[in-house]
């Protein structure tokens, strides 16, 4: 089946740095999500991108969907303390079939933003 | 908008006993909804497809008589859990499909301790 290679699998920052992690694809995606997730909390969508080479932000996150459709990254620009977390990148398989609205998620990137 | 909830946020329950829980989709209609389990520092791991009006989609190796989905009407999906057993215990996070979009969003979750 498809897999998600997301990394790096873990980041110790200092306040203000930037942050970059990525997601790659063995397979086609037609949508990537990336997810922030805190301690005993469901996954908060961030960025959704659904077209190859589509660039998106949301405040200080920028995410782009890869021009080969098997990858993306997300950048958090100024980090803060409470952008502590665990991000998850998701892959949304070609539509049809038994795939079909099911994602596949990275292992995760636990972020650490010291102050 | 797209906000999803669940009920309860935490449950312990003896062991041989059933637990229902409930995920809702608060402000649109979600045809298809999604079942997932989480293991402490480990990716979501999709149990079943929740379809409205029909049977749900199980993955491999999730057992249906174990985990009772019903999907009644387009803003509720139930999880049950039959018969649990400690080995049970773990975060469960359900999700509902945007319609006419790939991206899904979260419920809070639900984290199920059996004695």
């Amino acid at each position: 089946g498809q897999q998600l290679n997301q990394s790096p699998q873990s980041m110790f920052i200092q306040e203000g740095e930037d942050v970059s992690m990525n997601c790659t694809s063995s397979s086609i995606f037609n949508t990537w999500l990336w997810y922030k997730q805190d301690p005993g909390e469901g996954p908060v969508l961030l960025i959704a991108l659904y077209k190859a080479g589509e660039l998106t932000s949301n405040g200080r996150l920028t995410a782009q969907f890869g021009i080969t459709r098997k990858d993306s990254f997300l950048n958090i620009s100024a980090s803060i303390p409470s952008d502590v977390g665990i991000y998850f990148c998701a892959g949304q398989p070609v539509s049809g079939g038994t795939s079909y609205g099911k994602l596949t998620f990275g292992q995760g990137t636990i972020l650490t933003v010291h102050p | 908008g797209a906000v999803v909830s669940q009920h309860p946020s935490w449950v312990i329950c003896k062991s041989g006993t059933s637990v229902k829980i409930e995920c809702r989709s608060l402000d649109f209609q979600a045809t298809t909804m999604f079942w997932y389990r989480q293991f402490p520092k480990q990716s979501l791991m999709l149990m079943a497809t929740s379809n409205e009006g029909s049977k749900a989609t199980y993955e491999q190796g999730v057992e249906k008589d174990k985990f009772l989905i019903n999907h009644a009407s387009l803003t509720l999906s139930t999880l049950t859990v039959t018969s649990a057993h400690p080995e049970d215990s773990s975060f469960y996070i359900c999700s509902a499909r945007v319609p006419g979009r790939d991206s899904q969003y979260f419920g809070p979750g639900t984290r199920l301790l059996v004695l």
